[in-house]
């Protein structure tokens, strides 16, 4: 079955510190990835995500992510974290090359990001 | 443009009441999603509509929940009777049918879901 693992669900940073959160998938062919956050009280929202072209992806707010298809990963990463930056994000899978053409996200447990001066 | 709205934002009720959560997707997404997050777990898939039509049911957890799409608009899931693993956060998600191109879906804030 295909999985998604977040290491870590509480990273803290300083500001102005690198992000650096991880994600891991486990698939038996490269799926579609996302990194989405969620503000508090909001609804998700795409950062950004790797649909098979260029393995680094940019998102906005200054994430970017890398495809490792060796390490089944797709860590997210900011150079420089802002106090706004503090949320929690999802890595999550697509399934959609297995369930007919229809999109069906798979995610990770969240990683809860903070912060501090 | 508006996007995915859920009502109401939070419901506490008993066990063994029912529950009802809306949801309004876009305006023209056909893809209607409904995920749910148990407490510090991951985010769990339900189902999917494409229109009124239920394309994948498959991650509904028992016949105490029911989804409708009548029309092909808004959504509801309903809890009955409601148990209380079935606390948590309901999410609402769609997205366009356009063939041949990604398409994303776009999430409401959600429905927090306490049972008693």
């Amino acid at each position: 079955a295909q999985s998604v693992t977040q290491l870590g669900s509480h990273v803290s940073v300083s500001e102005g510190a690198l992000v650096l959160l991880r994600c891991n998938y486990s698939s038996s062919v490269p799926p579609y990835l996302f990194w989405y956050v969620q503000y508090p009280n909001q609804g998700l929202q795409l950062l950004l995500k790797y649909t098979s072209a260029a393995t680094l992806v940019k998102g906005i707010n200054g994430f970017e992510a890398e495809f490792k298809k060796s390490e089944t990963s797709f860590h997210l990463t900011k150079p420089s974290a802002h106090m706004s930056d503090a949320a929690e994000y999802f890595c999550a899978v697509d399934l959609n090359m297995f369930s007919g053409g229809y999109n069906k996200l798979i995610f990770g447990a969240g990683t809860r990001l903070a912060v501090h001066p | 443009e508006a996007g995915v709205t859920q009502f109401p934002s939070h419901s506490v009720i008993e066990k063994g009441q029912t529950v009802t959560l809306r949801c309004d997707p876009i305006s023209g997404h056909d893809n209607l999603y409904w995920y749910r997050r148990v407490m510090g777990k991951e985010i769990k898939f339900l189902l999917h509509f494409v229109k009124e039509s239920k394309q994948d049911e498959s991650g509904m957890p028992n016949n105490r929940f029911l989804a409708e799409r009548t029309g092909g608009t808004y959504s509801t899931l309903k809890v009955q009777p409601a148990e209380l693993e079935d606390s948590g956060v309901y999410f609402c998600a769609s997205s366009q049918e356009t063939s041949g191109a990604y398409n994303e879906q776009f999430f409401g804030p959600g429905t927090r879901l306490t049972v008693l």
